[in-house]
């Protein structure tokens, strides 16, 4: 079963405009990562937040983290075409050992 | 750097045949994962192996689904026999250790017709 659930599914902006996307999860993590995946290729690692922050910046990147609510959010500002993609949360669930547990995703479009 | 690689790119098999899947992770890196990913879905975790330990298989089909990491270095998974629903891509990732920063292959996407 999936650890993670973003919402929304999907999110359509303007170019210009800034995306906010959030993650929700239910067990006890030592930290939570975002990735990013274009069309047909593998995906990349955006960054990595610990349970001990609460935000962390990286670039045009903003990520929150609220483990009284177990949820995260990613903010992408200053949209551009390139952000078009779909973005996954990734949580490390601590069941014995740590395991790389990803969510459904949410699918960004930026549009011109 | 060197990154995640994966062999085959594509693969299109019959139902009820073979395959096998070949992954070289990044040098030092102790963890490495197999995930699948169908069209529209989160990757879903089939199996993690710390060095040449699994770590956890729980999702993995194992009447039909195999996976080895001999020496703690390369990694293969297998499908015998193969049902229509196995048809996804197959990511293998590799990170420094257990929930640290993972790198991704570009994935083998599989088709069983």
């Amino acid at each position: 079963s999936q650890q993670g659930e973003e919402d929304p599914q999907a999110l359509s902006i303007q170019e210009g405009e800034n995306a906010t996307m959030n993650c929700s999860y239910k067990t006890s993590i030592n930290n939570l990562q975002w990735y990013r995946q274009n069309s047909g290729r593998g995906l990349v690692h955006l960054i990595l937040i610990r349970s001990n922050e609460r935000e962390k910046h990286s670039g045009r990147l903003r990520v929150t983290l609220d483990t009284s609510k177990k949820s995260s959010s990613l903010l992408i500002t200053a949209s551009r075409a390139a952000d078009t993609a779909s973005y996954f949360c990734a949580t490390d669930i601590i069941q014995g050992a740590q395991k790389l547990v990803f969510g459904q995703g949410t699918r960004l479009t930026i549009n011109p | 750097e060197a990154g995640v690689a994966q062999s085959p790119r594509y693969k299109i098999i019959e139902k009820r045949q073979s395959v096998a899947f070949w992954c070289n992770p990044i040098s030092g890196h102790a963890t490495l994962y197999w995930y699948q990913q169908i069209l529209g879905q989160g990757p879903k975790l089939l199996i993690q192996f710390q060095n040449n330990g699994v770590v956890d298989d729980s999702q993995l089909p194992k009447d039909r689904f195999s996976a080895e990491r001999l020496k703690g270095v390369d990694s293969t998974l297998k499908i015998q026999p193969a049902k229509l629903e196995d048809s996804a891509v197959y990511l293998c990732a590799s990170s420094f250790s257990g929930g640290s920063e993972a790198f991704f292959g570009q994935g083998t996407r599989l088709t069983v017709v």
